[in-house]
């Protein structure tokens, strides 16, 4: 079965810093991969997907992640965080089934942002 | 353009009470899902379908029914609430494939 691994609970990071959020996936086949963000009391909301092709996957909101197989790895990055980024972000792998695309999550990054 | 609505945002139940939340989706979506959300977990799927007239058990469905009865709509069904169900519950839709889940806004449930 399908596995996603989020292995920091809890970041914190001064506003203009840089960014690494880890995400670890086990997966047999050759993975679809998903970053989500979720903002207090909302939904979650599509930051960038992996299908195929490069490695390097740009997003919304200034985000990118890299697929690396051999590391079995979909980090998520950015250069210079805005205070605004402070969330909870959840790294997803899709298995697609004739019965429906099942996502499972990782346990998911709260990311706080020091002014 | 709402995308996808949730009602009711919040609850409370005593235990032993029922109700229904209700998903809607504007986007023509083929496929419907239902999540619970819980400190430290992540989403788990409870219930989902990949169309009209068809559900089927996700990783948690103990406790909750569902019905499609049209397309737009996914309704999530507590017959007998129980404190474990105390809970964020979040509705999805997609296409088929390898598209992305669009997700509405959450219900946050509450069992006494």
């Amino acid at each position: 079965a399908q596995s996603v691994t989020q292995p920091d609970i809890h970041i914190t990071v001064s506003e203009g810093a840089s960014l690494e959020l880890r995400c670890n996936y086990s997966y047999g086949a050759t993975p679809y991969l998903f970053w989500y963000v979720q903002s207090p009391g909302q939904g979650l909301q599509l930051l960038l997907k992996y299908f195929s092709g490069d490695t390097l996957v740009q997003g919304i909101k200034g985000f990118e992640a890299e697929f690396k197989r051999s590391q079995s790895s979909f980090n998520l990055r950015k250069p210079s965080v805005h205070w605004s980024d402070a969330a909870e972000y959840f790294c997803a792998v899709v298995r697609l089934t004739g019965g429906g695309n099942k996502l499972t999550f990782g346990t998911g990054t709260q990311l706080k942002v020091e002014l | 353009n709402a995308g996808v609505t949730q009602t009711p945002k919040f609850r409370v139940l005593k235990t032993g009470q029922s109700m229904t939340l209700l998903c809607a989706q504007d986007m023509n979506h083929e496929y419907m899902y239902w999540y619970r959300q819980d400190p430290g977990m992540g989403l788990r799927l409870i219930h989902y379908s990949v169309g009209e007239g068809t559900t089927a058990k996700g990783e948690v469905p103990d406790g909750y029914n569902v019905s499609r009865l049209k397309k737009q709509n996914f309704l999530l069904g507590l017959e007998s609430a129980a404190p474990s169900q105390t809970s964020v519950y979040f509705c999805a839709s997609s296409f088929p494939g390898n598209q992305p889940q669009h997700f509405g806004d959450g219900t946050r449930l509450s069992i006494l």
